[in-house]
């Protein structure tokens, strides 16, 4: 079975734009989450989408936006980029319960660079 | 607001030796996990623990987990160069409407002939 996809693999960008980035989840998964990544940090939760809707959002700014389709693929969007904005993008497929987490499972990433 | 703590931040070890990694927490959580990350890679996970008491190996790594001191740790047995990679503890979070991991700043291991 496939895993957790993510597109692009690389990107590269100017400050002021703006970027999307695409996760494609296991199947069966409706749950969508991303996370950043900082070098040389520990990822930090951004997002959690669940059945189209937003049901958690970490402490990031209006310029990070999201999005999931009736297919549970999620779209994340960062307007007005800037160079702290430069990251490993994480998408994370994982089931739903609102009494407990389940396991999480991580895509391959998105390096996104601002120059 | 949950805190997770790992240390060593870093650690130089030889093939052969043992050492445990450290991750404290500030609350209450059903699962605890343990990550490994190449560099430029993605997360590959290690270890699921749910409950206290819960002990899981795999190789030369073992996790366990002691939930009433909000501790759980990560120990290498007879280090080999393979296992030279940042390690992440993460801890769930269960909001009533999300769930989310929230990380340790990771332990970067390197181990040396």
């Amino acid at each position: 079975d496939a895993g957790v996809t993510q597109s692009p693999t690389h990107l590269i960008k100017t400050r002021g734009q703006q970027v999307t980035l695409r996760c494609s989840p296991i199947s069966g998964h409706k749950s969508v989450s991303w996370y950043q990544q900082v070098l040389g940090q520990g990822p930090q939760f951004i997002f959690q989408y669940y059945e189209k809707e937003e049901r958690g959002r970490g402490n990031f700014p209006d310029r990070f936006s999201a999005r999931q389709f009736p297919n549970y693929s999620s779209e994340l969007n960062v307007n007005a980029l800037l160079l702290g904005d430069s990251a490993l993008y994480l998408c994370a497929s994982s089931l739903l319960s609102l009494t407990k987490t389940y396991e999480q499972y991580f895509g391959p990433g998105t390096r996104l660079t601002v120059t | 607001e949950l805190k997770v703590e790992q240390n060593p931040l870093f650690l130089s070890m030889q093939e052969g030796k043992n050492y445990t990694i450290y991750c404290n927490y500030s609350t209450t959580s059903d699962r605890l996990y343990w990550y490994r990350q190449d560099p430029g890679k993605s997360l590959e996970s290690l270890f699921v623990l749910l409950s206290n008491g819960a002990v899981k190996q795999e190789g030369r790594l073992m996790a366990s987990l002691d939930t009433k001191a909000r501790l759980s740790t990560l120990h290498i047995t007879a280090a080999v160069h393979d296992l030279s990679a940042t390690y992440f503890c993460a801890v769930g979070a269960n909001t009533g409407t999300a769930s989310k991991l929230t990380f340790g700043t990771g332990t970067r291991l390197q181990v040396t002939l």
